[in-house]
């Protein structure tokens, strides 16, 4: 089956720093990355839609300024949380979706990263 | 407004025990997919099942059996003999976009508790 490896699993940085998260498609092209986050005891939200080689769409009320994703591959794409703040701190997971042959694959979620800013 | 709603927060019940959860969604659309997700304390999403909107037949999977109906606009969840295992967060999502977009809805989440 797809699967898509996300990491890091969790990651601590100081305020103000910069952190960079990885999900790569392993075993088929992902044309398109989704970039959910998690705060607390709460649901999933949609941050940003990514297709490869184009620049991603963000949800309203997220900062693209901040929140930086690049695909630039069909089988990565990165987020990264700039100048990062403890209201920040969340977990982060991302789905893909693409192809590989004829088989269509979807909703393939990584494993997450749980960013704690402090 | 939201698109899929899960009415309970949290359940909590005894090992063995049948346990429901309910999930109601809102779309125009006439092609939509719904979802179950499993989230253990670990945070992954475990994929459970996904219902096109054409697909009315209820589902059973081991302990596990859905119930959709789309009367009532519910896709709602079982786990009949419930086990310690089972604990964990549970999401209905929902995606009414076409088979080339994968953008899902998620539902608030239940919280299960199986207690030994």
């Amino acid at each position: 089956g797809a699967v898509v490896s996300q990491h890091p699993s969790w990651v601590i940085c100081k305020s103000g720093t910069s952190v960079k998260i990885e999900c790569r498609s392993l075993d088929f092209q992902a044309t398109t990355m989704f970039w959910y986050r998690q705060f607390p005891k709460q649901s999933l939200m949609l941050m940003a839609t990514s297709n490869e080689g184009s620049k991603a769409t963000y949800e309203q009320g997220v900062e693209k300024d901040k929140f930086l994703i690049n695909h630039a591959s069909l089988t990565l794409s990165t987020l990264t949380v700039t100048s990062a703040h403890p209201e920040d701190s969340s977990f982060y997971i991302c789905s893909a979706q693409g192809t590989e042959g004829a088989h269509y694959y979807g909703y393939t979620f990584g494993s997450g990263t749980r960013l704690t800013v402090v | 407004a939201q698109k899929v709603t899960q009415a309970q927060t949290e359940i909590s019940v005894v090992e063995k025990e049948d346990v429901t959860l309910d999930c109601v969604y809102e779309t125009r659309d006439t092609t939509y997919y719904l979802f179950w997700y499993k989230q253990p304390p670990s945070g992954e999403l475990v994929f459970l099942i996904r219902r096109n909107s054409f697909d009315e037949q209820n589902e059973i999977s081991g302990r596990y059996s859905w119930n959709f109906q789309k009367s009532t606009s519910s896709f709602n969840f079982t786990i009949t003999a419930s086990q310690v295992v089972d604990s964990a967060v549970y999401f209905c999502a929902l995606s009414e976009s076409p088979l080339n977009d994968y953008k899902l809805s998620f539902g608030a989440g239940t919280t299960v508790t199986v207690r030994a």
